[in-house]
């Protein structure tokens, strides 16, 4: 079954302790990225990768990392989260070619408190 | 200016009823559009994409775009009480993988 898999679904942390959002797409697409998401303000593009070892920054990046060592994933790290940081996180795929939809994880809650 | 705008509403209709949701983007050389569903702490599952000027219907589901207003709407017929959820419109921009949201609007569907 193609999908976007993101652990953990569900997570309360400290300020200042550091996270790893992980992200894994089977379907063998160049482009991924992640998304936060807020009330009243939608979904934003945290960070993008057109594919293996190329990564850049989308509209609200500070404050997180990505990395892309491999096609299959793409894992957001908060390094030092702050509590403005508590949002809903989603990880989406789509082949870079073409126009077609994006894929979604199933979204991770995070609650930095 | 808001690349992606959608009303918040929420949005009320009977059950039965058109739903009529809209959205207008701004940059004139977006080419792809994208209806998603989000239910409530869920993740958006798509519903309809639309490339070309026009209607596209698929079930229950038509999208319309006309490029040279920016405008992109989704009408949903029969609205049924299931179809309660946020709508977001998307929007393929500046000519790469990048998707623009809007931030949604909240459709509720009365019994």
């Amino acid at each position: 079954e193609a999908q976007v898999t993101q652990n953990p679904r569900y997570l309360i942390t400290v300020t200042g302790k550091k996270l790893t959002v992980t992200c894994s797409q089977n379907m063998n697409h160049e482009y991924m990225s992640w998304y936060r998401q807020d009330p009243g303000l939608g979904l934003r593009q945290i960070y993008y990768s057109m594919n293996v070892e190329v990564t850049d920054k989308g509209d609200v990046p500070e404050g997180y990392k990505v990395s892309r060592k491999e096609k299959r994933n793409f894992p957001l790290i908060l390094e030092s989260p702050s509590p403005n940081q508590t949002s809903l996180y989603f990880c989406a795929s789509t082949p870079w070619a073409g126009n077609t939809e994006a894929f979604f994880g199933q979204g991770t809650r995070l609650t930095v408190v | 200016q808001k690349e992606v705008e959608q009303n918040s509403g929420p949005l009320s209709v009977p059950e039965g009823a058109i739903a009529s949701l809209n959205c207008t983007y701004s940059d004139r050389g977006s080419q792809s559009f994208f209806w998603y569903r989000q239910y409530s702490g869920k993740s958006p599952e798509l519903i309809m994409s639309i490339y070309s000027n026009g209607d596209k219907e698929d079930g229950r589901f038509t999208a319309q775009l006309n490029k040279a207003s920016q405008y992109v709407s989704l009408l949903i017929r029969d609205s049924q009480p299931s179809d309660s959820a946020t709508y977001l419109c998307a929007v393929r921009t500046g000519g790469g993988n990048k998707l623009t949201f809007g931030t949604g609007t909240q459709l509720k569907v009365e019994l």
